[in-house]
């Protein structure tokens, strides 16, 4: 099974700064098939990116996804208050079973 | 736009079957992939399973002979069937569009194993 480490567990920046995030597996990601959720209180969670670096469809271009092999990342920027939310990466690219990270929440500063 | 909503019993008895129906509107569930993923309480989220319109499946190997997931496309439903639950399994249970990476969720509905 793929361990998908996500860091930090917290991160706290000010609205209209930038933000990275990072998702380490403890092995390679085939075809980097790895996801990024946004997931706000109360509501569903939403795909931001797959394939590493693709952005779903209405997804703004602040945010943006970075990687290969076991090191990813999302950059967001210009951090709006929307944006203050709990983020996981997923990978799809493995053998079964596919994982989730535990998560990364992205605090207002 | 399509929309994915989870319905089912909130509470079920340790040993007893966890039943959830998964309802899809706003498009056809043709040529799609179907997921059950869950969140159990203070962890992170666990992919249960998927489901093609067809019926083909693949399961967590750690559920797998507890689980069982299927697709009525005549009605825009596909269900998750979790059997032997024991408080381990009380979770938020999401359902969501896709096989792999997942493009549309429903907002998940908690489900506790409970005497």
């Amino acid at each position: 099974e793929i361990v998908l480490t996500q860091s930090p567990g917290t991160l706290s920046v000010s609205p209209g700064e930038g933000a990275t995030l990072s998702c380490r597996a403890s092995q390679t990601v085939n075809s980097n098939y790895l996801a990024w959720y946004q997931h706000r209180p109360g509501q569903a969670p939403r795909l931001l990116i797959y394939d590493a670096s693709s952005r779903a469809s209405g997804i703004p271009d602040r945010f943006s996804g970075r990687g290969s092999g076991t090191d990813f990342t999302l950059s967001i920027s210009r951090l709006e208050p929307e944006d203050f939310a709990v983020y996981y990466c997923h990978q799809y690219g493995g053998s079964l079973p596919y994982t989730f990270g535990l998560g990364t929440k992205l605090e207002i500063k | 736009q399509v929309q994915l909503q989870e319905s089912g019993p909130g509470l079920v008895k340790p040993s007893e079957t966890l039943s959830l129906t998964c309802t899809v509107s706003g498009d056809s569930m043709n040529n799609m992939y179907w997921s059950w993923i869950r969140r159990p309480p203070g962890r992170g989220l666990e992919w249960i399973g998927y489901i093609s319109y067809t019926g083909i499946t693949n399961y967590n190997p750690s559920l797998k002979s507890r689980v069982t997931i299927s697709v009525d496309t005549s009605k825009n439903q596909f269900s998750l069937k979790l059997s032997s639950v024991t408080a381990a399994d009380t979770a938020v249970y999401y359902c969501a569009r896709g096989g792999w990476s997942m493009d549309c969720w429903g907002q998940g509905t908690l489900v506790t194993v409970s005497a």
